[in-house]
């Protein structure tokens, strides 16, 4: 099980937006603002997407947001396309004595 | 150009043992903590271990804990994963990555490499 909650998968059509969860607790998401999340496409390595809760490195595409509230996180892409769809993980720093955890991923299926 | 690039994996019995290493360039290695994460076949991704710029600070997740030795030689820009006590579990595509410099996210992945613990 993993320390950071995600839905199983989500999804939408070309030019929709959607929301993608990751609930986490006071030790980790809701402690500290250092929330990433990634996209791995088939075969490959993960792809930094959102850094430090809602920071975009440079590259990628600004219809890509994060966001946080509480003890949740939020990924949110907007006018989805089809090289959106992929397996996307949430991470965020622990204070407990690991110091990371993943999120079990969501695989985004565009319709 | 940042690459990270993992030796080669393989296949060991469980009980069994394997060193990985991961060779870095086109960054200055000796100023970036270093993580491992892996991938079981069909799963998400797991956080192994970290180990900081000069080597002072590690830490393991508990799957790991007294089996996994994690450690960097700056001067030949490469890290390690000493891989002990072998499980089935442990199977499972291992990428090594690069802590950013001012967060705790993966601004670079390496491109993973295989191994499998089975009899």
């Amino acid at each position: 099980q993993s320390a950071l909650t995600q839905p199983a998968s989500v999804s939408g059509s070309p030019g929709q937006s959607i929301t993608i969860s990751c609930t986490g607790t006071s030790s980790d998401v809701g402690g500290y603002n250092y929330v990433s999340w990634y996209q791995q496409h088939p075969g490959k390595a993960p792809k930094l997407m959102i850094y430090d809760v809602s920071n975009r490195p440079s590259g990628v595409s600004n219809r890509f947001s994060g966001s946080k509230s509480g003890n949740t996180a939020s990924l949110t892409i907007s006018g989805l396309q089809a090289d959106d769809e992929a397996d996307y993980y949430c991470s965020s720093y622990t204070s407990t004595h690991i110091l990371v955890v993943f999120g079990g991923g969501t695989k985004l299926t565009v319709l | 150009e940042v690459q990270l690039v993992e030796s080669a994996g393989g296949l060991v019995k469980p009980g069994g043992s394997l060193r990985l290493s991961c060779a870095a360039s086109g960054f200055t290695f000796d100023n970036y903590a270093m993580y491992w994460v892996r991938q079981a076949p069909g799963k998400g991704l797991e956080w192994v271990s970290a180990i900081s710029s000069e080597s002072r600070y590690i830490y393991y997740a508990d799957s790991v804990q007294g089996r996994f030795t994690i450690s960097r030689d700056n001067a030949k820009t490469s890290l390690y994963l000493q891989m002990d006590s072998l499980r089935a579990e442990d199977t499972a595509v291992y990428y090594c990555a690069r802590r950013a410099y001012s967060g705790y996210e993966v601004d670079y992945w390496g491109q993973g490499t295989l191994v499998t613990v089975s009899s």
